[in-house]
């Protein structure tokens, strides 16, 4: 059972343009929802992170926007460069009381191209 | 601070075999996870650490075992390696079990593990 799904698997967009991503998610005891960034031969690193109590949360040039009862997030880049090519995760969390506090359910991955 | 170590960065391995891989946390994390990556299956959680004992497991088979040290370094265990244990294994620290800001988890770069 595919917990948190992510679309699309690929995106290509050019460079300063806007990257989206989009992630679903099934169980109402995930009370944490951060993104993941990848690079080839690295492991994830933790880009940007919200509540479900925040419907958007905006550092830098990442925002995330949540929304609870679609049980829906999604990344956007704004003026997506080169160097943000790489392999994003969303992810969510499993929060206190829930059996499972702690485990962190990954989304399959988007891989990014931008091109310059 | 130093992040999050792993070793060995790359191992070969026949089917049949066992093998350790080692993950040591931020100082101070006392919460270890240890993620499987693999390109079809994406990054699947087999287990959390927390005060030495497992607090969580994935749905992965019994060979797959770990520990935790006093000190918070953990270990995970592969036995009767099969080829499709091939993958990368990313070790994961965090502070505490809870979720929230403050409290993220922060991935090591990997034991990239090749069963032949």
């Amino acid at each position: 059972q595919q917990q948190v799904k992510q679309s699309p698997q690929s995106l290509i967009v050019q460079k300063g343009g806007i990257s989206i991503i989009n992630c679903a998610y099934e169980n109402t005891a995930f009370d944490y929802f951060p993104w993941y960034q990848q690079f080839p031969g690295k492991g994830p690193a933790l880009l940007i992170a919200i509540r479900p109590d925040v419907s958007e949360k905006k550092e830098g040039r990442f925002t995330i926007s949540f929304n609870k009862s679609a049980k829906q997030f999604s990344l956007h880049i704004m003026d997506s460069q080169p160097g943000d090519s790489a392999t994003y995760f969303c992810a969510a969390r499993f929060g206190r009381g829930s059996g499972n506090t702690g485990k962190l359910i990954f989304g399959q991955g988007t891989t990014l191209q931008v091109k310059p | 601070k130093a992040g999050v170590t792993q070793t060995p960065r790359y191992l070969i391995k026949t089917r049949g075999q066992q093998v350790t891989l080692s993950c040591s946390p931020i100082s101070g994390h006392r919460s270890v996870s240890w993620y499987q990556q693999t390109p079809g299956q994406g990054l699947q959680f087999l287990f959390e650490y927390f005060s030495e004992t497992q607090r969580n497991k994935g749905n992965f088979p019994g060979r797959f075992s770990g520990r935790q040290f006093s000190n918070s370094r953990s270990e995970m265990n592969v036995s009767t390696l099969e080829l499709g244990d091939s993958a990368l294994y990313l070790c994961a620290s965090s502070l505490s079990r809870a979720s929230g800001r403050g409290n993220e988890q922060f991935f090591g770069p990997g034991t990239r593990l090749t069963v032949l």
